[in-house]
């Protein structure tokens, strides 16, 4: 069974502070993709990134990177130089791809609270 | 743009009572979705519409019905209202494929008495 851990209910940083949230995922497939929803206090979910399970490379956009390691079936997110608008619950998520839609399993979330 | 568009924003039902919420998008997706989450437990699947026409249970579909009514509309029905189906449901849309990033409504707050 496909399974997505994230086992930080909460985590709290002063504002400047590097932040990683870790994702811990389980499937059998041989082919996934992960990706990664950002939950502002506004409520509304909004997709970050997406990755596949051919591609390791590591992604950076702005202040946000994130590490997709096979080996450990990780894919961590780290926010460099946090800002309080970073403020959110963010979820790392896995597709079935055996589904004709983009059927997601969620994890149970992270709540990020950035102190000024 | 309105991207996708869930009503009521906010209801509050009595035990046994009926409801439908409402989607719809407007980016011409062929897939459709409907999630709950609660505190503490992430978004959990209710139903799903890969295309027009056809729908499958998620993980939790007890007590919910679906209705893929055209390209643009999903719409989610509890047929009698439970305390345990007080939720956020969101509605979700993509384009057909697993590697699809969803796009998601803001949400129906719903909470049964």
């Amino acid at each position: 069974a496909q399974k997505v851990t994230q086992a930080q209910t909460e985590i709290s940083v002063v504002e400047k502070e590097d932040v990683t949230l870790d994702c811990v995922y389980e499937t059998r497939d041989t082919t996934y993709y992960l990706f990664w929803y950002k939950q502002p206090p506004s409520g509304e979910l909004v997709f970050l990134i997406r990755r596949n399970s051919f591609d390791e490379q590591n992604e950076i956009s702005g202040r946000y990177s994130w590490n997709f390691q096979k080996s450990t079936s990780s894919f961590n997110f780290t926010i460099t130089a946090s800002q309080v608008v970073d403020s959110a619950v963010y979820f790392c998520a896995l597709s079935d791809v055996y589904s004709s839609a983009s059927k997601i399993i969620f994890g149970s979330g992270t709540r990020l609270s950035i102190r000024p | 743009n309105a991207g996708v568009t869930q009503t009521p924003k906010f209801q509050v039902l009595k035990t046994g009572q009926s409801m439908t919420l409402q989607c719809a998008q407007d980016m011409n997706h062929n897939s459709m979705y409907w999630y709950r989450q609660d505190p503490g437990m992430g978004l959990r699947l209710i139903y799903y519409s890969a295309s027009e026409g056809t729908t499958d249970k998620g993980e939790v579909p007890n007590g919910y019905n679906v209705s893929r009514l055209n390209k643009r509309e999903f719409s989610l029905r509890l047929e009698s209202a439970a305390p345990s189906q007080t939720s956020v449901y969101f509605c979700a849309s993509s384009e057909r494929g697993a590697n699809q990033p969803q796009h998601f409504g803001d949400g129906t707050r719903l909470s049964i008495l």
